[in-house]
């Protein structure tokens, strides 16, 4: 079992442009969340996808977007970009039908670079 | 409002003496408390929940309803036991659930 995968490892983007990172879920898992993790900074929770429907958001802006597919995998899209939005993105899965009294599995994380 | 607050950015002990990691929060109903840990050059990953009542790598948190906490312990401290550590809380009423996460604590087991 791979774990959570999520890929690009790196990413640097210029202000204004958009970026897709991508992510796939631990085997047997439903459901996955999105996380923004800045320098020194806790996660902060962008949004959550179950039956590839948005469940949850945080208090990020509309240009943050996501989708979850069929096969459990998601996308997180940015537009707009700003040099603020440059973080570690984290993807985490777990098996919790929507909820968040499970454990979560995290990735690696993407880091985006905004210039 | 809900928060969690981790009031230690960093902690520095050394091998075989006590570690505390602080952890209080702000919940107006019953929470569920989690401890996540990231070693260095690895993922962030699941240390212990408070509803298991187990011990992991050494590692006890008991949640005190009366003061509002949640605080991770080890008797005594390994130096594997260098990394970040996170308190969260996980929220799951009605339509605003979410999961809220502390700043983290930075602890450093010296030899």
């Amino acid at each position: 079992d791979a774990g959570v995968t999520q890929s690009p490892t790196h990413l640097i983007k210029t202000r204004g442009q958009q970026v897709t990172l991508r992510c796939s879920p631990k085997s047997g898992h439903d459901t996955v969340s999105w996380y923004q993790q800045a320098l020194g900074q806790g996660p902060q929770f962008i949004f959550q996808y179950y039956e590839e429907e948005e469940r949850q958001r945080g208090n990020f802006p509309d240009r943050f977007s996501g989708h979850q597919f069929p096969n459990y995998s998601s996308e997180l899209n940015v537009n707009a970009l700003l040099l603020g939005d440059s973080a570690l993105y984290l993807c985490a899965s777990s098996s919790t039908g929507g909820l968040f009294n499970s454990p979560l599995h995290f990735g690696n994380g993407t880091r985006l670079t905004v210039t | 409002a809900q928060r969690v607050t981790q009031p230690e950015k960093l902690l520095s002990v050394f091998k075989g003496a006590p570690v505390e990691l602080k952890c209080n929060y702000s919940y107006s109903g019953s929470p569920e408390l989690f401890w996540y840990v990231q070693y260095s050059r690895q993922r962030l990953q699941l240390l212990l929940r408070h509803i298991s009542r187990e011990s992991i790598k050494g590692f006890t948190a008991d949640l005190n309803k009366g003061e509002t906490s949640f605080h991770l312990k080890k008797p005594f401290a390994q130096e594997e036991d260098s990394a970040m550590y996170y308190c969260a809380l996980s929220s799951n009423a009605g339509n605003n659930r979410k999961l809220i996460w502390g700043l983290g604590t930075s602890l450093a087991v010296n030899p």
